[in-house]
């Protein structure tokens, strides 16, 4: 199975700075089928970015995804007071599906 | 979207049967793919395994001799039977829909504690 690593383990930032969030993969991700979701305390996961680059149905502009291959990038350009929370990423190109353990953006 | 809502025990002991069940509203269950995904307190998320409209099933291989998935277009709803559970199992487990893997709509979550 491909093994997802998410770094750095926790972002410290204030509101209105940028944060850049990894996701390296153990072997490369077919057809960049790559997706990002956001989990705030006591809430279920939301899907922000699936293909790796594509916005879901309601996600604002300022969330953005890059990358392809082993190495992806969730950058959120603006932090808003909303956005800090726990962000995984998640691999669908081979079976089975598998999460990456996480990046906590907590406010400095 | 569609809306999703878990229902099942809460508690179980070890070596019980968990038995969930995820009620589909505000759309149709002849669509899409359907899923179980748990939770650990205070860890990560772990894809259980997923069906599709034909019944056919998907199995996380770590999990897949416990496992059962069925899909009941009628009520439209579907459902989760884990075996054999044990201390390990205690998570919070979520359903959730989407299409070509990735999940788009989930529940709320229920959480289930294993604990003699």
């Amino acid at each position: 199975e491909i093994v997802l690593t998410q770094s750095p383990g926790t972002l410290s930032l204030s509101p209105g700075e940028r944060a850049t969030l990894s996701c390296r993969a153990s072997q490369t991700v077919s057809r960049s089928y790559l997706a990002w979701y956001q989990q705030r305390p006591g809430q279920a996961p939301r899907l922000l970015i699936y293909g790796a680059t594509s916005r879901a149905t309601g996600i604002p502009d300022r969330f953005s995804g890059s990358g392809s291959g082993t190495d992806f990038t969730l950058t959120i350009r603006r932090l808003e007071p909303e956005d800090f929370a726990v962000y995984y990423c998640q691999q669908y190109g081979s079976s089975p599906a598998t999460f990456g353990q996480g990046t906590k953006v907590e406010i400095k | 979207q569609v809306q999703l809502q878990e229902s099942g025990p809460g508690l179980l002991r070890p070596s019980e049967t968990l038995s969930l069940t995820c009620s589909v509203s505000r759309g149709s269950i002849s669509r899409y793919y359907w899923s179980w995904i748990r939770q650990p307190p205070g860890k990560g998320l772990e894809w259980i395994g997923s069906v599709s409209v034909t019944g056919s099933t998907n199995y996380n291989p770590s999990l897949k001799s416990r496992v059962t998935i069925l899909i009941d277009r009628p009520n439209n709803q579907f459902s989760l039977n884990l075996t054999s559970v044990t201390a390990a199992d205690t998570a919070v487990f979520y359903c959730a829909s989407g299409v070509a893997g990735t999940f788009d709509s989930w529940g709320q979550g229920t959480a289930v504690t294993v604990s003699s």
